[in-house]
């Protein structure tokens, strides 16, 4: 089953922030976060494991609750180069061999002058 | 940049015929994931991969077979390819679990 992302889509002034929010109705092991421009391929943007810290990536961090298997991408500042459609992946508790990477249907994000 | 290749690139097939897609990597990497991609749904996992022979379903995985006989290609098979399955299909691979997953450039499948 797929995580599910909200808000779909957002458009945002230069200089914004945004959140995009993740939630699973499993047990979750990690979550990823993906970025895709239009036409290309999802480039990896960070990675939040079960117990770990609060990921940053220059301006954009996300968190992670275990108790209630979501996650969060904060964009801060947001810059033209932000635009795109964001994916999260989560990984359901691990059974020590497999590992289903499993994507949201992603958030569309513009952000504009 | 992650060797990963996809290919064909695009692809337009007709209702009922047997497609292939292939995935090959140069990492050496043990994850490899087959996608499909249509608007409104995000990326769906069709099939994975964790080791060569190994392999198990995703959530579309009706309608597709996959094959991995070496750590380097991942197949993915359309048994008998319906418009439903129009699509893009992305490759991915990663090293170990709960690790970067790279992806490939994508297949655009047409079936007509």
């Amino acid at each position: 089953q797929q995580p599910v992302q909200s808000p779909q889509a957002v458009i945002l002034r230069e200089g914004e922030d945004a959140v995009i929010n993740c939630s699973s109705s499993k047990a979750l092991y990690s979550v990823h976060w993906y970025r895709q421009k239009h036409g290309e391929a999802p480039v990896f943007l960070m990675i939040l494991l079960k117990g770990g810290e609060q990921k940053g990536h220059d301006k954009i961090s996300a968190s992670f609750n275990e108790k209630k298997q979501q996650s969060s991408l904060y964009l801060t500042a947001s810059q033209l180069s932000y635009s795109g459609t964001y994916f999260c992946g989560t990984e359901s508790t691990w059974s020590g061999t497999a590992s289903k990477l499993t994507f949201g249907t992603g958030t569309r994000l513009q952000v504009t002058l | 940049d992650a060797g990963i290749t996809q290919s064909p690139r695009h692809k337009v097939t007709e209702t009922g015929t047997p497609v292939t897609l292939r995935c090959h990597q140069t990492e050496n990497h043990r994850y490899m994931y087959w996608y499909r991609q249509d608007p409104g749904h995000g990326l769906r996992l069709i099939h994975y991969s964790y080791g060569v022979k190994d392999t198990d379903k995703g959530e579309v995985s009706d309608g597709y077979s996959v094959s991995r006989s070496k750590t380097e290609d991942f197949l993915l098979t359309l048994e008998s390819a319906t418009s439903s399955q129009t699509s893009v299909y992305f490759c991915a691979i990663s090293e170990r679990v709960s690790a970067e997953a790279f992806f490939g450039q994508g297949t655009r499948l047409t079936v007509v």
